[in-house]
């Protein structure tokens, strides 16, 4: 069935820092892929989304990078904020333009 | 323009209980998709519902089913209720539902089974 893995769980950084945020889809048939941001206690909201024709997609200090063949997308965030601090979650979108999530990854970034 | 909406907002039931959420979508979004949130989990997808008709659905047993309404507020009703229904409930609402719509969600409603 359709599957979307998310590495790590969690991430601990240094404000400052980079945090990668890794995620590995099943199905082939798979072209939008968005990230959510959840703040604690608050609702998910979309942070940035790439669709399948395109490789990477940036927007200040995120990016968000594809490979199609390798079935994986990947986060990248850059210069590490405290408010970064939140729960992000990949999701792809499966063959019946239902997204499927992942199981969440929850970045603490440190002053 | 108004968020999506849900209620109530914290509901706690016992074991064998049904219950009923409400979830209102942004104003001309016809489509209200239902997840479940647990530690660990991350969001499940429940169903998606896009005028009045159920579209799609997730791995979830019977006791969950929703239904929308003509002014596409959607409900989504839980039956015989077990400890492991303990979730937040998010709605989230998109014009159409189609691929690759950006999702809309509801502040959720968080339910505890006891």
């Amino acid at each position: 069935g359709e599957n979307v893995e998310q590495h790590p769980s969690t991430l601990s950084v240094q404000e400052g820092d980079s945090a990668v945020i890794k995620c590995t889809y099943s199905d082939s048939a798979s072209n939008y892929f968005p990230w959510y941001k959840q703040e604690l206690g608050k609702r998910p909201q979309l942070i940035i989304d790439i669709r399948s024709n395109v490789g990477e997609k940036k927007d200040q200090r995120i990016a968000v990078t594809l490979n199609k063949t390798a079935k994986h997308f990947s986060l990248h965030i850059t210069e590490t904020q405290p408010e970064d601090s939140a729960v992000y979650f990949c999701a792809a979108s499966g063959s019946t333009d239902k997204l499927i999530f992942g199981t969440g990854t929850r970045l603490q970034v440190f002053p | 323009k108004a968020g999506v909406t849900q209620t109530p907002r914290y509901l706690i039931k016992t074991r064998g209980q049904q219950v009923t959420l409400s979830c209102s979508p942004i104003s001309g979004h016809r489509s209200v998709s239902w997840y479940q949130q647990t530690p660990g989990q991350g969001l499940q997808f429940l169903f998606e519902y896009f005028s009045e008709t159920q579209r799609n659905k997730g791995n979830f047993p019977g006791r969950f089913s929703g239904r929308q309404f003509s002014n596409s507020r959607s409900e989504m009703n839980v039956s015989t209720l077990e400890l492991g229904d303990s979730a937040l409930y998010l709605c989230a609402s998109s014009l159409a539902g189609g691929d690759g719509e950006k999702l809309f969600f509801g502040s959720g409603t968080q339910l505890s089974v006891l």
